[in-house]
């Protein structure tokens, strides 16, 4: 148990659907991460959020759209979803300074049929 | 652009036998290591960090790491596999001063057989 919780642990969404992905850590930190994870593939960085403000988008497309409205919750807005975007995605969060780790949640696994 | 290479993408040892899993930064100067370990549909879960204290660093498990700057390397080691062990392996770097641009490798898959 990490601190860093994501709802729902599994999600299977049509292309035409809308869903959201949250995440809530309790955990002080104030640097909230996106990462995407596919399979035979590195894990890609999409956002990260410092004090509540976006300070990295990694050439996401549009049909993911994140929202930070505190230091401890952090959600993604899914539409459009293609088959290819089904994944894991992970949260992490962090305190901003040198050497310090990022706490990762168990993930949410997203199949888009 | 910093780097992070795993240079085995697939290590598989017998229950029992020593655990060696590489991995080499590219860095302009020191950045702070870490490796992370995940079981399947599972998160990441820290195993040890470096942060330029020892340069031998204890983890987790069994688990240990030497940073070598001569060699830019921080390869990860245990005296003796166990079954619990099989996982993916992630060595991440943090080259900058503010600990949030994460660098990860492209991770190694480690089997133990019985």
């Amino acid at each position: 148990e990490t601190g860093v919780t994501q709802t729902p642990r599994h999600l299977v969404m049509g292309m035409t659907n809308k869903k959201s992905l949250k995440c809530e850590q309790h955990l002080g930190h104030n640097a909230m991460y996106w990462y995407k994870q596919s399979a035979k593939k590195p894990l890609e960085l999409m956002f990260v959020y410092n004090f509540k403000e976006q300070t990295e988008n990694n050439s996401v497309p549009s049909r993911f759209s994140p929202e930070c409205p505190n230091s401890s919750h952090l959600f993604l807005h899914l539409h459009t979803l293609q088959p290819e975007d089904s994944a894991l995605y992970l949260c992490a969060s962090s305190v901003p300074g040198k050497s310090t780790e990022a706490f990762f949640g168990q993930g949410t696994r997203l199949t888009v049929v | 652009a910093q780097s992070v290479t795993q240079l085995d993408s697939h290590v598989s040892v017998s229950e029992g036998t020593p655990v060696l899993l590489r991995c080499n930064y590219s860095s302009s100067y020191s950045p702070s290591l870490f490796w992370y370990v995940q079981h399947p549909n599972k998160g990441l879960q820290l195993l040890l960090k470096y942060t330029s204290a020892a340069t031998l660093v204890k983890g987790i498990n069994g688990f240990e790491a030497e940073f070598k700057k001569s060699e830019t390397s921080f390869h990860l080691t245990k005296p003796s596999a166990h079954m619990s062990d099989a996982a993916e392996y992630f060595c991440v770097a943090s080259p900058d001063n503010y600990g949030q641009n994460f660098v990860f490798g492209p991770g190694t898959r480690l089997s133990v057989l019985p």
